[in-house]
């Protein structure tokens, strides 16, 4: 059964990088027909895509992002990872990893979430 | 970018009314290349549909999407107490993809 399980500090600083880790057990992260990725989502808002990374390390991520977020997989330990630095306000969300459905060698549709993380970003 | 706007914003229906909700794309999306989502308040949201008509693993035939070009719809045919929600558009023809502001639907 696949699960997918965010992880990381709840309250980070302004102008600090935010980290999260998402945790994937009953697939395996070398799964060539998927790409795993982030998703976040500001209280009471919408959805917003962040990226996401193939097990060969190629990525990609927002062009409204692209300037601050890493995502970065380990694959002897079955898991993938955010990076966003220069945080603000405007970065407090949920964050969801998710799988994503390789499609014409970019990623999909996300398949699976996991239950999300609130970060709230204040001093 | 690609922008999904979804309409209406909010939809409000009884339990067994049709439900059609609306996703425009700013410039052309394939239709293999657009996907619904639902978010139950509180919860994560989850796949309905995926290339605009196929539906996701365990979703009732209830569900229905089409469309191509810049215009898709997703139809529920008899809304059920868990349909309620809301739902948000995606495309993914160019990548990492960006999703609609979503619409909500709610018991009238």
């Amino acid at each position: 059964q696949l699960q997918l399980k965010e992880s990381g500090p709840g309250l980070v600083k302004p102008s600090e990088a935010l980290s999260l880790t998402c945790s994937v057990s009953g697939d395996s992260i070398r799964n060539a027909n998927y790409y795993w990725g982030w998703i976040r989502q500001p209280p009471g808002e919408g959805l917003e895509l962040i990226g996401s990374v193939y097990y060969s390390g190629s990525t990609f991520y927002s062009p409204s992002l692209t300037s601050r977020v890493t995502i970065s997989v380990d694959t002897s330990n079955n898991y993938f990872s955010l990076k966003l630095t220069s945080v603000t306000a405007a970065d407090t969300a949920v964050y969801y990893c998710a799988r994503f459905r390789k499609y014409y060698n970019s990623p999909g549709w996300p398949d699976f979430w996991g239950q999300g993380t609130l970060v709230t970003v204040s001093s | 970018e690609i922008v999904l706007t979804q309409s209406p914003g909010t939809l409000s229906l009884s339990p067994g009314e049709r439900a059609t909700l609306s996703c425009r794309a700013s410039q052309s999306v394939d239709s293999n290349f657009l996907a619904w989502h639902q978010q139950i308040p509180g919860q994560a949201p989850r796949l309905l549909m995926y290339a605009a008509s196929s539906r996701a693993t365990g979703i009732p035939d209830r569900f229905s999407g089409s469309g191509s070009g810049t215009d898709f719809t997703l139809t529920i045919s008899r809304l059920e107490p868990g349909d309620f929600a809301v739902y948000y558009c995606q495309q993914y023809i160019n990548s990492p993809g960006t999703f609609g502001q979503g619409t909500k639907v709610e018991i009238k």
